[in-house]
Order: C-alpha cells, then sequence, then structure tokens
C-alpha cells in the first residue's frame, strides 16, 4: 500500500528566499507523484506531477520537484518565494493503475514580506 | 463545463438528517472520485467510479454513505443520519480516465457542517 509523509506541518520562509517543501512516499510499484496546492477558500489545483519520464517536473508559478527513488523523495522546491505562495501544498501518490490518490497531511507554507 | 462543479458549495444541517452532495465531473471524464478533508486533516479517499460502476468503495466510513453515478455524468453522494463528525469538506474530483498519470481535477468542495 502506498503512504506520503510530508515532514513538515508548517515552513515559513521570507519573500524572494528559496522555499523547500519536503516529501517521502512508499509504494509497492511504480508510482505517479503529484504536488497539488490549496488557497484558503478554494479548490485544489495541480503543480506538477511525475509519470515516469524525467525525474526533474517543471510545474505552474516557477515549481519544481525531484524524484528520486533512492531516497523515496519528491520535495518541491522553488528559488524565490512570492508572498502569494502562501498556501497549504499536499504531496500525493497513485497507485499505477492510478484509481486512488494518497495525500500527505499537507505543508502549510507562510510568507513573511 | 470548465471545471468540477459541486452543489451545495455551503451546507448547515442538523444531526440526524439526510444530505446530498452533488458533483458534475468535467464533460467525458469518465473517472469520478470523492474524497473528504476534515478540519486541519488531509484528504481521505472514499469512493471512486469508473463510468457508472464503482469498483472501489472502500474508503466510505460507514453505512450511512453511498454513493451513485448516472449516465456516467453526475454524482450524488449521501449521507444518512449525519454525525457531527461527518463535517468536513466533501471534494469532487473527475480524470480522463483511471490510467496512471492521468491528471486529476478537483471541484471547490462541498462544506457540510452538522450541528
Amino acid at each position: 500500500a502506498q503512504s506520503v509523509t510530508q515532514l513538515d506541518s508548517h515552513v515559513s520562509v521570507s519573500e524572494g528566499t528559496p522555499v523547500l517543501l519536503r516529501c517521502n512516499y512508499s509504494s509497492s510499484y511504480s508510482p505517479s507523484l503529484f504536488w497539488y496546492v490549496q488557497h484558503p477558500n478554494k479548490g485544489l489545483q495541480l503543480l506538477l506531477k511525475y509519470t515516469s519520464a524525467a525525474t526533474l517536473v517543471k510545474g505552474i508559478n516557477g515549481f519544481e520537484a525531484e524524484f528520486k527513488k533512492s531516497e523515496t523523495s519528491f520535495h518541491l522546491t522553488k528559488p524565490s518565494a512570492h508572498m502569494s505562495d502562501a498556501a497549504e501544498y499536499f504531496c500525493v501518490v497513485s497507485e499505477w493503475y492510478g484509481n486512488k490518490l494518497v495525500f500527505g497531511a499537507g505543508t502549510i507554507l507562510r510568507v513573511k514580506s | 463545463g470548465a471545471g468540477v462543479s459541486q452543489s451545495p458549495s455551503n451546507k448547515v444541517t442538523e444531526k440526524g438528517k439526510d444530505v446530498e452532495l452533488r458533483c458534475d465531473p468535467i464533460s467525458g471524464h469518465t473517472a469520478l472520485y470523492w474524497y473528504r478533508q476534515r478540519l486541519g486533516q488531509g484528504l481521505e479517499f472514499l469512493i471512486y467510479f469508473q463510468g457508472n460502476s464503482a469498483p472501489d468503495k472502500s474508503g466510505l466510513p460507514s453505512d450511512r454513505f453511498s454513493a451513485e453515478r448516472t449516465g456516467e455524468s453526475v454524482s450524488t453522494l449521501t449521507i444518512q443520519r449525519t454525525q457531527q463528525e461527518d463535517s468536513a469538506v466533501y471534494l469532487c474530483a473527475s480524470s480522463l480516465s483511471t490510467g496512471t498519470g492521468n491528471t486529476i481535477y478537483f471541484g471547490e468542495g462541498s462544506w457540510l457542517t452538522v450541528v
């Protein structure tokens, strides 16, 4: 069975500094991995996804994530945080047949001016 | 439609009443999913549909919860005899199919409060 662990429940950065949101996964098969973002009172929006192609995945709004099989990690990064990045971020894994997404507990990103 | 649409967006109900939550997936999407998000927690999988059938109901919390889908389109999640612990955001999502890597698009959710 798959599982996802987001290592930080809260991350606080200053505007213009790098962002790192950590995610480790466990999966019996070759997983598909996703990062979703949820702004307050908004729906979930897909940031990026990994599906066994390039291990470095680029997403929207300058975010990217690197799939590292040896470390079972899929950390989300951004070189320079913007105030609008403040939101909750979810790391997600799906089985190879894609029927069910398993969500991490979420990381709340705070961006200080 | 352009995105996944859910109604009602907000629902306050008395304990013991039944509620129905509706989901209109993106047109042409054969896969439809229901998730629940309790306050301060991650998303819990409830059920998914491939067409009108539901191969995986493993996430439904109890027999008070049921869901159906008709016409390979609209889905309804029904909660009978609501309890306070049912208070949550109920999220519907859809995708073209259940194949791996298919992007799953979420609606904005139905916020349910049981008082």
